[in-house]
């Protein structure tokens, strides 16, 4: 069981937005912990996507949003491309632990 | 530019210990730290903790303190994590990553995570 919960997995047709959410508590977003998600290809190691809630390493594409609101936060790629189809992963600090804590990742299906 | 090799797979038997490596290339090793962060077959990212090698601190998580130690020679610019008593439950692919701090206190730095190793499988298998 992670502690930031997010859904197993999304679809969408090429072209199309999809949006995968990312839910914590008031231990970790809900207390104004910043969220970063990173995508894992297939047979890959995970890289950086999203910094900060928002930000975009450099080489990261603007088809890739992000945001946090509350206790949640969710990360938006639109104009969707059979390059996308990977594992999302959401993670920030959690204060009860003491550390990094990460989602159990969102499989993305480009249909 | 940053690049982090890291040692390759093991096999280890149940009750025995693994340490693995992960060596920096480009940058200045002590001023970042590194964190360990590991995959089971088919499942999520379980973060193991981290080093802070201009300091020497090392941190963490709660479910593997006693178990993991994480070290770094900076003369080699190399991290260490070594995990003891051994189970099944431990094969995995184990990842280093760079840490880059953005925030905090006192008492605590936040970071995220932005180049990682290529990971190391091991196997634990009696």
């Amino acid at each position: 069981q992670s502690v930031l919960t997010q859904p197993p997995s999304v679809s969408g047709a090429p072209g199309q937005r999809v949006t995968i959410s990312c839910t914590g508590s008031s231990s970790n977003i809900g207390a104004g912990y910043d969220v970063h998600w990173y995508q894992q290809l297939p047979g890959t190691a995970p890289n950086l996507l999203i910094y900060q809630n928002t930000n975009r390493p450099s080489g990261v594409p603007d088809r890739f949003s992000a945001s946090k609101s509350g206790t949640s936060a969710s990360l938006a790629i639109s104009g969707l491309q059979a390059e996308d189809e990977a594992t999302y992963y959401c993670q920030s600090y959690d204060t009860s632990l003491s550390g990094s804590v990460f989602g159990g990742g969102t499989k993305l299906t480009v249909l | 530019q940053v690049q982090l090799v890291q040692s390759g797979a093991e096999v280890k038997k149940p009750e025995s210990s693994v340490k693995v490596s992960c060596k920096a290339s480009g940058g200045t090793f002590g001023s970042y730290s590194i964190s360990w962060v590991r995959q089971a077959p088919g499942q999520g990212l379980e973060w193991m903790g981290r080093i802070t090698p201009m300091i020497g601190l090392a941190q963490y998580a709660h479910k593997f303190q006693g178990r993991v130690t994480i070290t770094a020679d900076r003369s080699t610019s190399t991290a260490y994590m070594e995990l003891s008593s051994l189970r099944s439950e431990d094969t995995a692919i184990y990842y280093c990553a760079r840490d880059t701090p953005y925030g905090g206190n006192s008492l605590v730095v936040f970071y995220y995570m932005d180049v990682w190793g290529k990971g190391t499988t091991v196997t634990v298998s009696s």
